[in-house]
C-alpha cells in the first residue's frame, strides 16, 4: 500500500536555527515527489518537484533532497516568515497525488 | 495571469443538504483536481477532470460528483451532507493531466456541516 509519512508533526525553531523535515514514502516506481508550503486557511503553494534519488533543489533558505525511500526539506537560518505547514506528496500507484499529513513549523524571533 | 479561484470562501450547511463548490482554473490549464483537507491532515484526492471528462477518482462515495465546463472551470457537488464532510475543499489546476505535472492550488472553500 502506498504511504507518505512526515516527521516531526510539529517543529518550533528560533530564528536562525537550521533544521530538517523528513518525508518517507512507500510507492512502487516513484514518478515524482512534491513539496508544498501551506499557510493557515490558504491553499498549498508549490515549492519543489524531485524525480530521482540524489536530486537536490534549492529556493532561498529551503533545500530539498531525495533518496530512494525519503526526502528531506532543509531550512537554513529560518526567519519568522518561514512559519507554515510543509506538505510532501508523491505520485501514487494510481497516478494521483498522495499527501502526507504535513509538518507545522513555527519560527520565533 | 489569473491564478486559481474558488467560491464561496466559506459555507455553512446542515446535515442532509446538498452543496455546490466552484473553481476557475488558471489560464491555459485544462485539468482540474479536487481535494478534501480535514483539519490537521494533508489534502486527500477526490477526483480529477481533464477536458470535461472524469480522469481518476479517489476513495470517495458517489455522493461526491463533479463537472468540468468547456472553459475548464469546474464544480464539486456533494449530496446528503454528513458531519464528516466538514473540511477545506481545494481545487488545483494543471497544464496537463500527467500526474507529475505541477498543480496550482486555489485558496479553498471552508465547508462546515452542522
Amino acid at each position: 500500500e502506498d504511504q507518505v509519512t512526515q516527521s516531526p508533526e510539529a517543529l518550533r525553531l528560533q530564528e536562525g536555527e537550521s533544521s530538517s523535515l523528513n518525508c518517507s514514502y512507500t510507492v512502487s516506481g516513484l514518478r515524482g515527489l512534491f513539496w508544498y508550503r501551506q499557510d493557515p486557511g490558504k491553499g498549498p503553494e508549490f515549492l519543489f518537484t524531485l524525480y530521482s534519488a540524489g536530486e537536490e533543489k534549492e529556493k532561498e533558505r529551503l533545500k530539498a533532497t531525495l533518496t530512494k525511500k525519503e526526502s528531506f526539506l532543509h531550512i537554513t537560518a529560518p526567519k519568522p516568515e518561514d512559519s507554515a505547514t510543509y506538505l510532501c506528496a508523491v505520485v501514487d500507484s494510481w497516478g494521483k497525488l498522495q499527501f502526507g499529513a504535513g509538518t507545522q513549523v513555527v519560527v520565533t524571533p | 495571469e489569473t491564478g486559481v479561484t474558488q467560491s464561496p470562501t466559506h459555507l455553512i450547511k446542515t446535515r442532509g443538504q446538498q452543496v455546490t463548490l466552484r473553481c476557475s482554473s488558471q489560464s491555459g490549464h485544462n485539468t482540474v483536481s479536487w481535494y478534501q483537507q480535514a483539519l490537521g491532515q494533508g489534502p486527500q484526492f477526490i477526483f480529477q477532470y481533464y477536458r470535461e471528462e472524469e480522469n481518476g477518482r479517489g476513495n470517495f462515495p458517489p455522493r461526491f460528483s463533479g463537472l468540468q465546463f468547456p472553459n475548464y472551470s469546474s464544480e464539486l457537488n456533494v449530496n446528503a451532507l454528513e458531519l464528516d464532510d466538514s473540511a477545506l475543499y481545494l481545487c488545483a489546476s494543471s497544464l496537463e493531466s500527467s500526474p507529475d505535472t505541477e498543480q496550482f492550488f486555489g485558496p479553498g472553500t471552508r465547508l462546515t456541516v452542522l
